[in-house]
């Protein structure tokens, strides 16, 4: 059973670049929460989604940044014209909900740097 | 806030003692797990206290639960070098909320 998987692992882009990051969450996994980090601290919550449906976004800054996890394929969350401090890690985790299974699993996260 | 505030920030330890990280929180939780994360890697989960529960073990992991308290602690023992990493407590209430974490530093 293959982990979580996330790509690219790092990716590099110019201000007013568009960004895209891939999660796939583990298999028979539906739920896929995303966070970032920047260095020295820890992961904020940016939005909680099922397939098809997004759960909870209440971390997702209004402007420029979407995400979305369809029926096929992976998780995607974009930044549209990012800005230096866009620059962090990104998590996905991915999630089988019941008793016992309350476990985020974690991808090994997509490294953005905006120069 | 709901978020769990661990402390220390930063803790150096020889190999061989013990290390204790607390995490503190302000509302209700449903559960309270335990991560830890190498040099800026993805969390791996260690272990998940219920609301319930007061005390957890795992290997030379010793997690305690206080809800009167909105406390937790998160023992290692006998701590090997291996176990130099960041140590997050995430509060599972509403919904997943990270801690900023301890940085754990064992000298060999």
């Amino acid at each position: 059973n293959a982990g979580v998987m996330q790509n690219p692992r790092h990716l590099v882009r110019r201000r007013g670049q568009e960004a895209r990051l891939r999660c796939s969450p583990m298999k028979g996994h539906s739920h896929v929460y995303w966070y970032r980090q920047l260095p020295e601290e820890g992961l904020k919550f940016m939005v909680y989604l099922q397939k098809e449906n997004i759960i909870d976004e209440s971390g997702m800054p209004k402007e420029r940044f979407s995400a979305e996890f369809p029926k096929e394929g992976p998780s995607i969350l974009r930044i549209q014209q990012v800005v230096r401090g866009d620059s962090a890690a990104y998590f996905c985790a991915s999630l089988e909900l019941g008793h016992p299974k309350e476990t985020q699993y974690f991808g090994p996260g997509t490294r953005l740097l905006v120069l | 806030s709901q978020q769990g505030e661990e402390d220390p920030q930063a803790l150096s330890i020889q190999e061989g003692e013990n290390a204790t990280m607390n995490c503190s929180y302000k509302t209700s939780i449903n559960n309270l797990q335990w991560y830890r994360q190498n040099s800026g890697r993805g969390l791996v989960h260690l272990i998940l206290i219920r609301s319930n529960e007061r005390e957890k073990h795992s290997g030379r992991l010793r997690v305690t639960l206080d809800t009167s308290k909105k406390s937790s602690s998160l023992l290692i023992t006998a701590s090997r070098a291996a176990d130099t990493a960041s140590y997050f407590c995430a509060l599972n209430g509403q919904n997943f909320v990270f801690g900023p974490g301890t940085r754990l530093s064992v000298l060999p």
